[in-house]
């Protein structure tokens, strides 16, 4: 296993249009997250999966963006209708977890740089 | 809700010497885990050492240890024999455990330059 992978790694996009973002979390990993994280900053909660159930979801989350996990595996990140302030890196996590356990640690990808110009 | 500080925006230590990050929380929660990850320039996200907050033990990982204080919501990172790899921003992190929120809760963030 490769580790967690994120495509594309830099997206450049003009306002006003949708884009969107890949996760492929570790295989045997149940739990699913995005971050934001702009520069200077520490990462922002954005949702978390378990298996294919979005069980949270931010505030920061507006209604341009959407989060998928068909089946449990991979997934994706959508904003609509992008703005300037967008612009940040979109990070994934994974980590394997059952009922109230911590489970193990989060490990990340690479992250997705979006530029909205 | 839980936040996460780090007073440090940036610190710099000499190649083999020992520097010491600090991280304070706020939580009502008993029960939670608490971490240490490295971004080193341009690269992912990595743990470096992880608390669970039961254990009274302080958590330790070759030349990583921590020093945490529950009662006083403490949580810093001491990092021995500085290597110039160590070059990184580190970010202190919270999670509670229980429930359906596993979400980490970060601070802004230590830039730690090593020097030669």
């Amino acid at each position: 296993d490769t580790g967690v992978s994120q495509n594309p790694r830099h997206k450049i996009t003009k306002r006003g249009q949708n884009v969107t973002f890949r996760c492929d979390p570790i295989s045997e990993h149940n739990r699913l997250y995005w971050y934001r994280q702009t520069l200077g900053q520490g990462p922002e909660f954005l949702t978390y999966f378990q298996n294919e159930a979005q069980l949270e979801k931010s505030r920061l989350l507006s209604d341009r963006f959407s989060a998928e996990r068909p089946k449990g595996s991979f997934s994706t990140l959508e904003i609509q209708r992008t703005e300037q302030g967008d612009s940040a890196m979109y990070l994934c996590a994974s980590s394997w977890g059952s009922g109230g356990s911590g489970g193990t640690e989060a490990f990340f990808g690479q992250g997705t740089r979006l530029t909205v110009v | 809700a839980q936040t996460v500080t780090q007073s440090q925006p940036e610190m710099s230590v000499q190649e083999a010497e020992t520097v010491t990050l600090s991280c304070t929380y706020d939580t009502s929660e008993s029960n939670y885990y608490l971490f240490w990850y490295k971004q080193p320039p341009s690269r992912q996200m990595i743990l470096v050492i992880r608390q669970e907050a039961y254990k009274q033990q302080n958590a330790t990982e070759n030349r990583f240890s921590v020093n945490f204080q529950k009662a006083a919501k403490s949580f810093s990172l001491k990092i021995s024999d500085s290597q110039l790899g160590d070059t990184a921003m580190y970010f202190c992190a919270f999670m509670k455990i229980g429930g359906n929120n596993r979400k980490l809760i970060w601070g802004l963030g230590t830039s730690l330059g090593v020097n030669p």
